[in-house]
């Protein structure tokens, strides 16, 4: 069995401060970890992941995140935040890179990211 | 390249009422997805495709049927709508690891 938990519904920072975003995770296996971004009335983006190689993970957009399998976190962050950065973000474990292609993709509760001007 | 499509993007049903969404992909991907989306629940998955021809139960299958007879489209439909499956439903398909997503459908049961 396989869950996420983000620890936090909603974050608000200031335009060109940093972005934090937590998420643990709980999986028997050695997980695959994706963060998902969905901007308001839009569909889901892969922003990053990460499949057992290295454990500090760029994306797009100036997004990174860390696995840390010691915590079970892969948490997510940026150096400055945008306003275009104003939206929902997913954690999701996967039990591996194989199976995320098929149905085992577990999604947390969203957080969802405020920037003020 | 419109990647994942869906329609409608709106609707309301009455109690008992029957519908049907329908999502298209145009990236020849094998597997495809239902999910629904619930505040504070992130994404739920309702059934989910491996290929043409073929559909298997997700984490939240009740209430729902599905069909995959075009490798490009996968419909979710609702027999009788009830009140509980107001929710914004997501199309996805994938090759990989990567699911791609539609835009949502808003569905509301009164």
């Amino acid at each position: 069995a396989q869950s996420v938990t983000q620890l936090d519904s909603h974050v608000s920072v200031s335009e060109g401060t940093p972005v934090l975003l937590r998420c643990n995770y709980s999986s028997s296996y050695s997980p695959s970890l994706f963060w998902y971004v969905q901007h308001p009335n839009k569909g889901l983006q892969l922003l990053l992941k990460y499949t057992s190689a290295a454990t500090l993970v760029k994306g797009i957009n100036g997004f990174e995140a860390e696995f840390k399998k010691s915590e079970t976190s892969f948490h997510l962050t940026k150096p400055s935040a945008h306003m275009s950065d104003a939206a929902e973000y997913f954690c999701v474990v996967s039990k591996n890179i194989k199976e995320a292609a098929g149905n085992k993709l577990t999604f947390g509760g969203g957080t969802r990211v405020l920037v003020k001007p | 390249n419109a990647g994942v499509t869906q329609t409608p993007k709106f609707r309301v049903l009455k109690t008992g009422q029957s519908m049907t969404l329908l999502c298209a992909q145009d990236m020849n991907h094998e597997y495809m997805y239902w999910y629904r989306q619930d505040p504070g629940m992130g994404l739920r998955l309702i059934h989910y495709s491996v290929g043409e021809g073929t559909t298997a139960k997700g984490e939240v299958p009740d209430g729902y049927n599905v069909s995959r007879l075009k490798k490009q489209n996968f419909l979710l439909g609702l027999e009788s709508a009830a009140p509980s499956q107001t929710s914004v439903y997501f199309c996805a398909s994938s090759y990989y690891y990567e699911q791609f997503f539609g835009p949502g459908t808003r569905l509301t049961v009164l």
